[in-house]
């Protein structure tokens, strides 16, 4: 069975600063693989997805992710953190078949000014 | 176009008694899902639906029923609510059934369970 794991609960960057958030999965196919974000009191909202093709995929807000194979990974990556970043970030994978993601259980980013 | 809308908001409840969530988008999706979000363990599912009159057990459905009478709606019931189920609960709605789709979500019910 697929799995996901983010291995930071917490993140804190200064505004400005670059970012980087990690996910690893774990799938015996091509996996397709998703991040989105929860901002406070929201619901979840799709940051940007893969599925094939180039494995650099750019997202909204600045964000883009990069499929590494070798090292099952789907790292999310932002040049210069804002403010308004502040939120949980979860990744997902999903089968080929019916499509039920499998979510990562988190991590909290914090942006200090 | 409001997406995909959840009521309540916000709920309390004593062990053992029942309530629904509803879940409504209004963007002719065929496929729509109930997830619980809970502290460090990311989100679940509970149960989806791939279209209207249909109904399936997802990852944890226990203690939970659903029903997807209309397309557009999917509730969730808790008939008998206990502690465990305080979480925040989530429905999501896709086009599609691949896993390529992407998954509009709701704002959240908050529960909690005394």
């Amino acid at each position: 069975a697929q799995s996901v794991t983010q291995p930071d609960i917490h993140i804190t960057v200064s505004e400005g600063a670059s970012l980087e958030l990690r996910c690893n999965y774990s799938y015996g196919a091509t996996p397709y693989l998703f991040w989105y974000v929860q901002s406070p009191g929201q619901g979840l909202q799709l940051l940007l997805k893969y599925f094939s093709g180039d494995t650099l995929v750019q997202g909204i807000k600045g964000f883009e992710a990069e499929f590494k194979r070798s090292q099952s990974s789907f790292n999310l990556r932002k040049p210069s953190v804002h403010w308004s970043d502040a939120a949980e970030y979860f990744c997902a994978v999903g089968n080929t078949g019916f499509q039920k993601l499998v979510f990562g259980t988190g991590t909290r980013l914090l942006v200090s000014p | 176009n409001a997406g995909v809308t959840q009521t309540p908001k916000f709920r309390v409840l004593k062990t053992g008694q029942s309530m629904t969530l509803l879940c409504a988008q209004d963007m002719n999706h065929e496929y729509m899902y109930w997830y619980r979000q809970d502290p460090g363990m990311g989100l679940r599912l509970i149960h989806y639906s791939v279209g209207e009159g249909t109904t399936a057990k997802g990852e944890v459905p226990d203690g939970y029923n659903v029903s997807r009478l209309k397309k557009q709606n999917f509730l969730l019931g808790l008939e008998s609510a206990a502690p465990s189920q305080t979480s925040v609960y989530f429905c999501a709605s896709s086009l599609g059934q691949g896993a390529w789709e992407t998954q509009y979500f709701g704002p959240g019910t908050r529960l909690l369970v005394l």
